[in-house]
């Protein structure tokens, strides 16, 4: 089974405070997402990567940067946590050229920042 | 950009009877990926069916099944013989290459 795991199930974090979220897909997946997910307004998009060191903007990239040093891990940072970032944050992988569509997501990481 | 809209906020449904929830989606593209995605209460996100837009023919899983109108843009999905176990959101989404776009989601509540 593919596995998508989330380093934090929870965060608190300051607002100014820097905040790293981690994602580790353990089946050589090329494609990686950040997504945001808010009532009422489904998941949108931060970044995508489609291999180690490439990154995509998605539709709202402001405020985040993203890291893809190796295969596996795809790090969403929050270089200064805002309040209007309280939100769940969902990794997704998927394999490029499967074709299936398909994206496997992780547990989330739910950030409220003060 | 394409959109996809869920118009259906929450739903309910007694359990064993059947429901059914509704997408539409926007898009200039004949080829791409329909998708209907399960998040249960503090669970991940899986995936529940997929259609294909070449496939005239609706997509089935299990007591899932969809009704796919490609002209009118229309993918509903239909939960038959409803579980308490089918309680929790559930996502539409649209793929085409990279561009994934999900909806609002639907909140399915089943009444025991």
């Amino acid at each position: 089974d593919v596995k998508v795991t989330q380093s934090s199930r929870y965060l608190v974090k300051r607002t100014g405070e820097k905040v790293f979220l981690e994602c580790v897909q353990d089946m050589d997946h090329e494609n990686m997402f950040w997504y945001r997910q808010d009532p009422g307004l489904g998941l949108r998009l931060i970044y995508f990567s489609y291999d180690v060191k490439m990154k995509e903007k998605g539709d709202i990239p402001e405020g985040y940067s993203v890291s893809r040093e190796k295969k596996e891990r795809f790090s969403l940072i929050l270089e200064s946590a805002s309040t209007n970032q309280t939100s769940m944050y969902l990794c997704a992988s998927d394999p490029s050229g499967k074709n299936t569509g398909e994206l496997f997501f992780g547990e989330g990481s739910r950030l409220t920042v003060l | 950009a394409q959109t996809v809209t869920q118009s259906q906020p929450e739903m309910s449904v007694q359990e064993a009877e059947t429901v059914t929830l509704s997408c539409t989606y926007d898009t200039s593209e004949s080829d791409y990926y329909l998708f209907w995605y399960k998040q249960p209460p503090s669970r991940q996100m899986i995936l529940v069916i997929r259609q294909e837009a070449y496939k005239q023919q609706n997509a089935t899983e299990n007591r899932f099944s969809v009704n796919f109108q490609k002209a009118a843009k229309s993918f509903s999905l239909k939960i038959s013989d409803s579980q308490l176990g089918d309680a929790a959101m559930y996502f539409c989404a649209y793929r085409n290459n990279n561009d994934m776009r999900f909806g609002a989601g639907t909140r399915l509540t089943v009444k025991p």
